[in-house]
């Protein structure tokens, strides 16, 4: 069974740092790309980076480049998302999600983990 | 960024109506839209992609079609389990972007 497991959310302030974690299994881990996307109440989901297989190919939405960054650890079958420069808009539930495709174009998400939730407030 | 848009932003309908949902996109985009359904406290389900190809799984009263910006999405005969959210969602060079989402009511 897919298994994809956030951890590493929480209350902050802004301006303030945060790691998000995503352990995987169930899966070939390095045969998949990997995606975050984040879903803030009573909203859409909102794409914020991708990385391919092999972290040949690592791409981010426009909001947060610069102060994001994605990472994955193959060994121990983890993406990470590091956060830094936090803002009030950064606020959602971040939710690790699992391409059907290696990398590329990306392709649609097949599994998604239950999220992890991100408070940048005061 | 490629840009989409969906609309309605949301409806209602009866069962047993057909129901269809567009999407457009900012650029062309070929056939690389999938669509989604997202319940309450659920993570979204993909139901077609590449535009047009079923999901395994999928009922057959879901379909897809169009290409380059113009994509629509149809429930044949809507039943009472298709409540939800519906979204659109491009793919090009690992990079996605979602439409702003189809709220789905039953009257």
């Amino acid at each position: 069974e897919v298994q994809l497991v956030e951890s590493g959310g929480g209350l902050v302030q802004p301006g303030k740092s945060l790691r998000l974690s995503c352990a995987a299994s169930g899966f070939t881990f390095d045969d998949h790309a990997i995606h975050w996307v984040r879903q803030a109440p009573g909203k859409g989901p909102e794409w914020v980076s991708g990385i391919s297989w092999n972290s040949g190919r690592i791409t981010y939405v426009d909001s947060v480049m610069g102060r994001f960054t994605i990472s994955r650890d193959n060994a121990k079958n983890t993406v990470y998302l590091q956060m830094k420069s936090l803002r009030a808009d950064d606020t959602a539930m971040y939710y690790c999600a699992k391409d059907r495709a290696a990398g590329g174009d990306g392709w649609y998400v097949d599994h998604w983990g239950r999220g992890t939730l991100v408070i940048v407030s005061s | 960024d490629i840009q989409m848009t969906q609309s309605p932003s949301s409806l209602s309908a009866s069962v047993g109506d057909r129901v269809t949902i567009t999407c457009q996109a900012s650029h062309d985009i070929g056939n690389h839209l999938n669509w989604y359904q997202q319940k309450p406290g659920k993570a979204p389900k993909v139901l077609i992609y590449d535009a047009s190809n079923f999901e395994a799984g999928v009922p057959s009263r879901f379909s897809g079609s169009g290409s380059g910006t113009d994509f629509t999405f149809t429930i044949s005969s809507l039943q009472p389990e298709d409540f939800g959210i519906y979204y659109c969602q491009q793919y090009d060079n690992l990079r996605f972007s979602f439409g702003q989402g189809t709220k789905l009511e039953l009257k």
